[in-house]
């Protein structure tokens, strides 16, 4: 029944290695997104997929790529990771790329903690 | 770009009411939601504002003034439970569904 799952809930990696984390929505929408949350809980938008498509990056650095193999699916890899990496990492899905009421679900985090 | 602002933190006692507030200054507009996150948890969303006024859900409410880009969200009758962080986020006017979120209110419910 879950709606938008994460893959792991946590994760604990030493500076420079690389890893993914994983996400799925049941929910049919065609948009989906990776925020990150910082150590202050601020939540900023990485990149939004829309149909398998690259919609929004907001200036993350070229270590993440975000992948889409189909509009149900959005992974996140990251290369070379730094401490600066160690965060919180939501996934969210959205009904519609855009439009007036396009409520945002959150799947469950991804802590990240790069030692 | 977008600024948002939010009180950091606020407090209240059980079965009281409160507000807190959210202002933005954005290029464009295109609706204001808020959203609870508890401690360890995902954001869950509360209430949408595209149009003035007031949308009330249950125990919660949510204002906009798009003229004076300003929100608030009103919790009545206070729970334990509504300890969590609130989050007001803006949707610009850009054809993109993305948001911009403030950096939370933390409320705290004591008994």
């Amino acid at each position: 029944d879950t709606a938008v799952s994460q893959t792991p809930k946590y994760l604990v990696t030493q500076m420079g290695n690389d890893k993914s984390i994983k996400c799925e929505q049941n929910l049919g929408h065609d948009t989906m997104y990776w925020y990150k949350q910082d150590s202050k809980k601020f939540l900023k938008i990485m990149f939004s997929y829309n149909n398998k498509e690259l919609i929004i990056n907001e200036t993350v650095p070229n270590r993440f790529s975000p992948k889409s193999p189909d509009k149900a699916h959005l992974n996140l890899h990251i290369n070379s990771l730094e401490l600066g990496d160690s965060a919180v990492y939501f996934c969210a899905s959205s009904p519609r790329y855009s439009g007036n009421y396009n409520e945002q679900f959150f799947g469950p985090g991804t802590r990240l903690t790069v030692l | 770009g977008q600024n948002i602002d939010q009180p950091t933190e606020m407090t209240a006692t059980e079965g009281a009411i409160v507000q807190i507030n959210c202002t933005y200054q954005t290029s464009g507009f295109n609706g204001l939601f808020w959203y609870q996150q508890h401690a360890g948890e995902a954001p869950t969303f509360l209430s949408y504002n595209v149009l003035d006024g007031l949308e009330e859900k249950g125990r919660f409410s949510s204002f906009l003034s798009r003229s004076k880009g300003y929100s608030y969200l009103l919790l009545k009758e206070l729970q334990m439970k509504d300890s969590a962080s609130y989050l007001c986020a803006v949707r610009e006017d850009s054809g993109y569904s993305t948001l911009t979120f403030g950096k939370g209110t933390m409320l705290l419910v004591s008994p």
